[in-house]
């Protein structure tokens, strides 16, 4: 079955202990990228991969890194957590470009304790 | 404010109605897409637009565009209980290079009641 997978989908966390959310798609798709979603601000692109071992920053970066070492994993790393990442985070990708549809991950739900 | 801005913010109706949502944004754009969010869960594509088309239509869906007002609607006819969700446009924006990403709006939620 075509999917994009992520883990944890829950997670309790403190500040300061360096966490990482896994997402892996099995569609061989090259564009991948991370979304936070916060009420009342919709869904916002962390960061984005055109392919293997290229990533750049998308509209909230700060405080997120993440790598691209093969083609169908894309790991979000906070290297350290604080409250304000507590979110909904998203994994999504997309066969080419950032425009093609997007397929998204169930989710994992964050908290920064 | 957001690139891509739903309206209304919630919208409730009874089955069988038809259900329209709105989406504006700012700049030009190269497509225009409609996801929908069951509660707590990942997006799923719906629907895509170019900037070159004024309709399109999926089912009980019909999606109009109108790059002069920068603006889309999306219908959904003859609404089910399990049409309840949240939706959300996103814009592909005309931008240099080869690199392009998604801008989403807030999304609307909409409950269909029995």
């Amino acid at each position: 079955e075509a999917q994009v997978t992520q883990n944890p989908r829950y997670l309790i966390t403190v500040t300061g202990k360096k966490l990482t959310v896994t997402c892996s798609q099995n569609m061989n798709h090259e564009y991948m990228s991370w979304y936070r979603q916060d009420p009342g601000l919709g869904l916002r692109q962390i960061y984005y991969s055109m392919n293997v071992e290229v990533t750049d920053k998308g509209d909230v970066p700060e405080g997120y890194k993440v790598s691209r070492k093969e083609k169908r994993n894309f790991p979000l790393i906070l290297e350290s957590p604080s409250p304000n990442q507590t979110s909904l985070y998203f994994c999504a990708s997309s066969l080419s470009r950032g425009s093609n549809e997007q397929f998204f991950g169930p989710g994992t739900r964050l908290t920064v304790l | 404010s957001q690139q891509g801005e739903e309206d209304p913010q919630a919208l409730s109706i009874q089955e069988g109605e038809n259900a329209t949502m709105n989406c504006s944004y700012k700049t030009s754009i190269n497509n225009l897409q409609w996801y929908r969010q069951n509660s707590g869960r990942g997006l799923v594509h719906l629907i895509l637009i170019r900037s070159n088309e004024r309709e399109k239509h999926s089912g009980r869906l019909r999606v109009t565009l109108d790059t002069s007002k920068k603006s889309s609607s999306l219908l959904i006819t003859a609404s089910r209980a399990a049409d309840t969700a949240s939706y959300f446009c996103a814009t592909d924006i005309i931008s240099t290079g080869t690199a392009s990403k998604l801008t989403f709006g807030t999304g609307t939620r909409l409950q269909v009641t029995l």
